[in-house]
């Protein structure tokens, strides 16, 4: 079964770019997944898609983060990445990793990270 | 973009309750429609893909329903570990694009 976990800095200051990476343990995730992807959560609020990545390269993002994120994958590691620029206040969230077995969902997912934007 | 609204955004009941909120869809989606439930500091858990699937090892007391802009899902008698918040979540496979509802919190009465 595969296991997720997110990993990166928990507190960034307005315009700072954050960058976190996803490491998938417990099998391959290339050979496993159909996609791999990006959820946020603000605090007290819903889900947000941030964006997710078909392996060999394709990428779809919200069109509301859009001109600030970029996600990859490298298989090699079995991991997958986020960078979100020109970070501000409104960006402070729990940051979800998650894959799909089952198309069209996301049904495994790390614990979250939490990710505070303060000067 | 397609809109999905959930409703109620809150309620409150009891254990052994019947527990059912909606989910409505801007546009015509078929069943691309699956559920969430999610427990504080936890990340969501699928419940339910395509509507109405069960998700392998989810209790028989969630089901879901539904198809085109009109979706139901229903806990049929509420165990203390259901309060929880609930989410839809609609996958548009023509652009690659995932939306989530707004969330229902369901509290004990």
């Amino acid at each position: 079964q595969l296991q997720l976990q997110e990993s990166g800095p928990g507190l960034l200051k307005p315009s700072e770019t954050l960058s976190l990476t996803c490491t998938v343990s417990g099998a391959s995730f290339s050979s496993t997944a159909y996609y791999w992807g990006w959820i946020r959560q603000p605090p007290g609020k819903g889900l947000e898609w941030i964006g997710n990545g078909y392996f060999g390269g394709t990428t779809y993002y919200n069109p509301s983060l859009q001109s600030r994120v970029t996600i990859s994958e490298d298989t090699s590691k079995n991991q997958f990445s986020l960078r979100l620029s020109s970070m501000t206040a409104t960006d402070t969230a729990v940051y979800f990793c998650a894959v799909s077995i089952q198309l069209g969902t996301f049904d495994i997912w790390g614990q979250g990270t939490m990710v505070t934007v303060s000067s | 973009d397609i809109q999905m609204t959930q409703s109620p955004s809150s309620m409150s009941a009891s254990v052994g309750d019947r527990f059912t909120i909606t989910c409505q869809a801007s546009q015509d989606i078929n069943t691309h429609l699956n559920w969430y439930q999610q427990k504080p500091g936890k990340a969501p858990q699928l419940l339910i893909y395509d509507a109405s699937n069960l998700q392998a090892g989810v209790p028989s007391r969630f089901s879901g329903s539904g198809s085109g802009t009109d979706f139901t899902f229903t806990i049929s008698s509420l165990q203390p570990e259901d309060f929880a918040t609930y989410y839809c979540q609609h996958y548009n496979n023509l652009v690659s694009m995932f939306t989530f509802g707004q969330g229902t919190k369901l509290e004990i009465k």
